[in-house]
């Protein structure tokens, strides 16, 4: 699975609370990302890094926060969650220009 | 900013048949085209890719053509098993930090 995990697999949580997610890798890829799956919209990109503390938004960044500390972690923050953000997400590196998968995290906002 | 639409968003074919999908991108700057295969409750997986300076990619039962011109790429899988019901998605990429996907081909395969 090339080296990337998902903490939490699977959350449940109630509007208006704040919610992390962690991504890790250990590549030592200088790219990451954060996507989120929903039926009929396919992966869309919320936000990605390209180094330690370089961080730039994607298609769907409303209500997302990102922070890159260590190479390693990629963490994704939804500061006051809404039901429109539950959905599956996903991390992903690349290398050699090829996006590898993590294996996702279900978000479910009550 | 590319966009890809991909077709079709379901399908069904018998076992030992041949299945297509296709793909078209809106940048003609874009030089690599990934195809990824989703199992249920996994993360994409890679099965090939594609750059714009060739035509046609095989690996086994899996090939990818790509057309610059028209702006279109596609997926071919023959002798189809069960094992490939899947969901594939296309993608484009200009080559910088970031991937565009297309939304999806649910894709079945009868006995």
């Amino acid at each position: 699975d090339a080296g990337i995990t998902q903490s939490p697999r699977h959350k449940v949580t109630e509007t208006g609370t704040p919610v992390t997610l962690r991504c890790h890798q250990t590549e030592n890829h200088r790219y990451m990302y954060w996507y989120r799956q929903d039926p009929g919209h396919g992966l869309r990109l919320i936000h990605y890094s390209y180094g330690v503390k370089d961080t730039d938004k994607g298609e769907v960044s409303d209500g997302y926060s990102v922070s890159r500390s260590k190479t390693e972690d990629f963490l994704l923050t939804l500061e006051s969650a809404t039901s429109s953000q539950t959905s599956v997400y996903f991390c992903a590196i690349k290398g050699n220009n090829e996006q590898f998968f993590g294996p996702g995290t279900r978000l479910t906002v009550l | 900013g590319e966009n890809v639409e991909q077709h079709p968003s379901t399908l069904s074919v018998q076992e030992g048949d041949s299945a297509v999908i296709k793909c078209t991108y809106s940048d003609s700057a874009s030089n690599y085209f990934p195809w990824y295969k989703q199992e249920l409750g996994k993360g994409p997986q890679l099965i090939i890719d594609i750059r714009s300076n060739v035509g046609e990619k095989k690996d086994q039962r899996i090939a990818v053509t790509l057309n610059k011109t028209a702006k279109h790429f596609s997926l071919h899988i023959t002798e189809t098993q069960p094992e490939d019901s899947a969901v594939y998605f296309c993608a484009a990429s200009l080559g910088d930090d970031k991937i565009i996907f297309g939304k999806g081909t649910r894709l079945h395969i009868l006995p």
